[in-house]
């Protein structure tokens, strides 16, 4: 299953609304996990299942979707926030990443 | 708290096998998945495979032919070999936990190691 997601980057200031989006090559019910990634050091789980929030990820991380297309939506964007953010299939295997968001500051 | 440290060599020759293991500490390997993710200098994530505590695998078809996945839960341990590298096998791999979460009956990686740089050069 290929995960596409889009944009590829943005920019963004402190306390924008930005949202990342991904689209599953077929229906995936639900099945989605979010990573963010800081330069240097792995990746760190946001949400699982779509929509649920990882024990301890801040409640401006959320996540919605549903069939092929899947988003991410951070409420407010925080200076700590600024990363590579990654979403992952594991519908069926092979679990499958998309290319990444790179979140820069503007 | 659970953690991952992967060991093992950072260059390896062309043709030769990598080898790399994956020590958990603050938990056990036991009733859990385990798995292996690879990322290329500047590029995405690449999932490789993952296995069961009791040894059940489950391999990338990209990577399956040259991918073994071993674990020994009496060490908690888990190992990647693969074998007859390339340049295009140049990547940080990472070893991760595979969490399973009953409230909605979903997977994903909650727990991963630092990284190991793994360069493939004569």
């Amino acid at each position: 299953i290929q995960m596409t997601q889009s944009p590829s980057s943005l920019s963004a200031s402190v306390g924008d609304r930005v949202s990342i989006t991904c689209r599953a090559s077929q229906g995936i019910s639900n099945s989605v996990a979010w990573y963010q990634q800081k330069p240097g050091k792995a990746p760190n789980l946001l949400l699982y299942a779509a929509s649920r929030l990882e024990s301890g990820v801040p409640s401006r991380f959320s996540g919605s979707g549903s069939g092929t297309d899947y988003t991410l939506t951070i409420s407010s964007l925080q200076p700590e926030d600024f990363a590579t953010y990654y979403c992952q299939q594991y519908y069926s295997t092979p679990w499958t990443f998309g290319q990444g968001t790179k979140v820069e500051i503007k | 708290q659970v953690q991952l440290q992967e060991s093992g060599p950072g260059l390896v020759k062309p043709s030769e096998t990598l080898s790399l293991t994956c020590s958990v500490s603050g938990g056990s390997t036991s009733r859990y998945y385990w798995t292996w993710i690879r990322q290329p200098p500047g590029k995405g994530l690449q999932w490789i495979g993952y296995i069961s505590d009791r040894a059940g695998t489950n391999y990338n078809p990209s990577l399956k032919s040259r991918v073994t996945i071993s674990i020994d839960t009496s060490k908690d341990q888990f190992s990647l070999r693969l074998s007859s590298v390339t340049a295009a096998d140049t990547a940080v791999y990472y070893c991760a936990r595979v969490g399973y979460f009953s409230d909605s009956s979903a997977f994903a990686f909650d727990f991963w190691g630092q990284g190991t740089m793994v360069t493939v050069s004569s």
